[in-house]
């Protein structure tokens, strides 16, 4: 079994400056199957990134995937206010079941 | 445009029963597995069920296997989740989303969510 751990569990920066969240599994994956999702408070979890680097339909460019291997990153270039949200990580494609990370909250 | 709209949910009582429904648009419903997934107060999001596009496989969370059965009626682009012998540990929003097909046999990421309907669990 994978085990996702996102960090760090909080982030908190300025308007304008640049996020960068990790998750990292717990043994190599030796797929592009990793996506991440952003939750607004008090709304669904939204679809960001798929296959590592893919932007989903709609996904500002400030927004951008990497990683291989165990480390992935999550990086938005330049923090707005309506990033405020918490984002998971997802290894998909393995089994039935969810693996999703622990999320890393962002603030600004 | 994709729609997910859920109803149901509200408070029942420990023992008691609900069930769920997910109204799809914007796609053909019966070519996609679709899910649900809870998350409880501060917590992040649990695995509850799956159910194949034709609605012959089914799939279940440990915590939730024998008590919630899911369902759909591809006449109707319709998800349901019966929820039997609720827990007060079952109280979450419980969303509904599409998985986008990538691996046979294993989940996939989810494209689509619905806006999630909140069940409470309590005496």
């Amino acid at each position: 079994e994978i085990v996702l751990t996102q960090s760090p569990g909080t982030l908190s920066l300025s308007p304008g400056e640049r996020a960068t969240l990790s998750c990292r599994a717990s043994h190599s994956v030796s797929t592009t199957h990793l996506a991440w999702y952003q939750q607004r408070p008090g709304q669904a979890p939204r679809l960001l990134i798929y296959g590592v680097s893919s932007r989903a339909a709609g996904i500002p460019d400030r927004f951008s995937g990497s990683g291989s291997g165990t480390d992935f990153t999550l990086t938005i270039s330049r923090l707005e206010p309506e990033d405020v949200a918490v984002y998971y990580c997802q290894q998909y494609g393995i089994s039935a079941g969810l693996t999703l990370g622990g999320g890393t909250k962002v603030e600004i | 445009e994709i729609q997910l709209v859920q109803s149901g949910g509200g408070l029942v009582q420990p023992g008691g029963s609900l069930k769920l429904s997910c109204a799809a648009s914007g796609f053909t419903f019966s070519s996609y597995t679709m899910h649900w997934v809870r998350q409880a107060p501060g917590r992040g999001p649990e695995y509850v069920s799956a159910v194949t596009g034709g609605g012959d496989f089914t799939f279940y969370g440990n915590t939730v296997k024998g008590r919630f059965t899911v369902s759909r009626d591809n006449s109707k682009n319709t998800l349901y989740l019966q929820m039997d012998s609720l827990r007060i540990e079952d109280t979450a929003v419980y969303y509904c989303a599409r998985e986008f097909p990538v691996v046979t046999g294993a989940t996939d990421y989810y494209d689509n969510w619905g806006q999630g309907t909140l069940v409470t669990v309590s005496s």
